[in-house]
């Protein structure tokens, strides 16, 4: 069962929609994290956060913004979609501190998303 | 600048073989190195790790081996199966920073 959701899985969107990306995680995880990827390809993170209230861009540029308002919620949003946005979205959240398992990131399924 | 730099970019084996992914970093930093496997619709999942004060770390047919002095470590898989087909990623956590750095992935088929 996972313990990170992220909703829609899929997504085809007309150019110059807005669209949210949801991302929720049960685990009281503080840290949470935003990455693109092309299928089969790298990871590149686009943003990432430390706590509620903290967000910081990633090593790849993003026209997409974020919010961390609670804990376990950290939606993604784009304000106007564009076919370059055609990518694969995968949410993923960590534990703050200690131990060996903390730096072990937890992955949600991703939302697959068309821009057309 | 990538900092974790993984080869090869995808591997073809037979059934019953050995596959080896191999990842190189600079920053001596690091201290902790995972490896993720991610199957074609999902998420990575962490499938292993280790830390560098050991050598080589076995769990089941996976099995890291660390070289600190040439700051070099691998994924070994024995009898590779078609169900490993994947894609694998390494990792290297460098303790005074806050986030995993991934290398670039490897793509891995075994053929049965």
């Amino acid at each position: 069962e996972a313990d990170i959701y992220q909703t829609p899985r899929y997504l085809v969107i007309g150019t110059g929609k807005k669209i949210t990306l949801e991302c929720s995680q049960t685990m009281g995880h503080d840290k949470m994290y935003w990455y693109q990827q092309d299928p089969g390809m790298e990871l590149h993170l686009i943003h990432y956060s430390y706590g509620v209230n903290s967000t910081e861009k990633g090593d790849l540029s993003s026209e997409s913004t974020v919010s961390r308002i609670r804990t376990e919620h950290f939606p993604l949003t784009l304000e106007s979609a564009r076919p370059s946005h055609t990518s694969q979205y995968l949410c993923a959240s960590s534990v703050g501190t200690g131990g060996s398992s903390v730096y072990g990131y937890t992955f949600g399924s991703g939302t697959r998303l068309t821009v057309v | 600048q990538q900092q974790v730099k993984q080869s090869p970019q995808s591997l073809i084996v037979q059934k019953g073989g050995i596959s080896i992914i191999n990842c190189a970093y600079e920053n001596t930093a690091f201290d902790y190195f995972p490896w993720y496997q991610q199957f074609p619709g999902k998420g990575p999942a962490l499938l292993i790790a280790i830390r560098p004060d050991v050598s080589e770390k076995k769990e089941g047919r996976f099995t890291i081996s660390f070289n600190k002095s040439a700051k070099q470590f691998s994924l070994h898989i024995m009898d590779s199966q078609p169900g490993d087909s994947a894609t694998y990623f390494c990792a290297a956590h460098p303790g005074s920073a806050r986030q995993l750095t991934f290398g670039s992935g490897t793509q891995l088929t075994v053929l049965p």
